[in-house]
């Protein structure tokens, strides 16, 4: 199975920081790779799928980019309510795998 | 509106079997696979398996195979997870999710778009 290797576990940033979070597959996953924010006490929500594709109505501060085994998900400017923890995820034939996620805390 | 509501949170003892469910609505239940993600205490999210309603096509994650088994009753737009046989190591919150999968001109695109609020599966004797 492809494994998904994602860092740091954790960060701390300060509110107008740029936040970078990369996602390494242990195979050629081409674009098949979606990330998504976790709030305390939530159901995870999907940001970004495909490697790049911002989902309908989530903030243009969101993006994702990448290719084949590596992937980087960036916050541009970090808010207050982007305390999360994000986790990546790669599909390869129906067989879905997730990243073991970055907590995001505010400095 | 898109909806899936889970059963509500469950206490159980070891060795007990258990069945929670996840009710799709406002959109074509049978079009859609559903996926179980498994989210320990203070840890990460796990791919479990998914299953597509339409004809029961069910594939599951090695680490969760011969562990649970996944069902729907597509009639009543729900799907099942459940255990024979529970253990204390069962203990977490689990989600089901609709997956948006796609294939097409030799592209795929695979996604959950939509979750449900969790249910969170005690096991202590």
């Amino acid at each position: 199975d492809i494994q998904m290797t994602q860092s740091p576990s954790s960060l701390s940033a300060s509110v107008g920081d740029r936040v970078t979070i990369t996602c390494q597959a242990s195979q050629d996953i081409s674009n098949y790779l979606n990330w998504y924010q976790q709030k305390p006490g939530k159901a995870p929500k999907l940001l970004i799928y495909d490697a790049s594709n911002l989902e309908t109505g989530v903030p243009s501060r969101f993006s994702g980019s990448g290719s084949g085994t590596d992937f980087t998900f960036t916050i541009s400017s970090l808010q207050p309510e982007d305390i999360a923890t994000y986790y990546c995820q790669q599909y390869d034939n129906l067989r879905l795998t997730f990243g073991g996620g970055t907590k995001v805390e505010i400095k | 509106e898109v909806q899936l509501v889970q059963s509500g949170a469950e206490v159980k003892k070891p060795g007990e079997s258990l069945k929670i469910s996840c009710k799709g609505s406002g959109y074509s239940f049978t079009s859609y696979w559903i996926g179980w993600v498994r989210q320990m205490p203070g840890k990460g999210l796990e791919w479990m398996g998914i299953i597509y309603p339409g004809d029961s096509d069910t594939r599951y994650s090695p680490s969760f195979q011969g562990q649970v088994t996944i069902s729907a009753d597509k009639s009543i737009s729900t799907a099942y997870l459940q255990w024979s046989s529970l253990k204390a190591s069962d203990t977490a919150m689990y989600y089901c999710a609709r997956l948006r999968w796609d294939c097409s001109g030799g592209s795929c695109t695979a996604y959950f778009d939509y979750w449900g609020q969790g249910t969170l599966v005690t096991v202590s004797s």
